[in-house]
């Protein structure tokens, strides 16, 4: 199994900044996954990342609002750029143990106000 | 793309009847189906998993069932518990190979198990 650190665990932010949200894994992973929960609504998925290569985007999500970074097999991050209210959604990063189990972090709960 | 819908998204069942939860999947590429548990303001846990080369698997209480064909898998709960009260996610992979695992996610239900 994989242990995942997220932080930070919440936030309240303005309008119009930005907020990057961290992920430690604690073993070297080839992928890594950002995923947005929305109040009350399931997990979409942001965009996958891969070590030393550009984040891929699922439709919908692109990189000048979600921008990462993967800088080794054990970290990423995702920064919410220019946010509005419409962006208040958990945040969750996830890794898969070889290619089964998906393990999630605490997840991040951002509000914009 | 691949498109998992979920039926239905809200279910209240007595303690100790039995939970039935149906997903529906579009790719067939799709060959691992893993159903989370949600609690209120905690992260997804794994409760249960199967792969294609596998109609049925059973963890206890907990038992998921496979049609390919079909295109559809169903969460069984047996003797449900209040502790069973959650949201519950079905979703289905293909993989990406090199240790991935793209998921795509149902709509949830909502599970209320009441004394």
């Amino acid at each position: 199994s994989a242990v995942i650190s997220q932080k930070p665990s919440r936030d309240i932010c303005q309008r119009g900044t930005s907020l990057t949200i961290q992920c430690q894994v604690d073993s070297q992973v080839t992928m890594m996954f950002w995923y947005r929960q929305q109040p009350g609504q399931s997990l979409t998925l942001i965009a996958t990342a891969n070590q030393g290569s550009e984040a891929t985007y699922e439709s919908g999500f692109v990189i000048d609002k979600f921008p990462i970074s993967r800088p080794n097999l054990t970290f990423s991050t995702l920064t919410v750029s220019n946010m509005s209210p419409e962006d208040s959604s958990i945040y969750l990063c996830s890794v898969s143990g070889g290619e089964t189990e998906a393990f999630f972090g605490q997840g991040t709960r951002l509000t914009v106000v | 793309g691949e498109n998992v819908e979920q039926h239905p998204s809200t279910l209240s069942v007595q303690e100790g009847d039995s939970a039935v939860i149906k997903c529906t999947y579009s790719d067939s590429a799709s060959n691992y189906f893993p159903w989370y548990k949600q609690e209120l303001g905690k992260r997804p846990q794994l409760i249960i998993d199967i792969r294609s080369n596998v109609g049925e698997k059973k963890d206890q209480r907990i038992a998921v069932t496979l049609n390919k064909t079909a295109k559809h898998f169903s969460l069984h709960i047996t003797e449900t518990q209040p502790e069973d009260s959650a949201v519950y996610f079905c979703a289905a992979s293909s993989g990406l190979g090199g240790g991935g695992n793209k998921l795509t996610f149902g709509t949830g239900t909502q599970l209320k198990v009441e004394l």
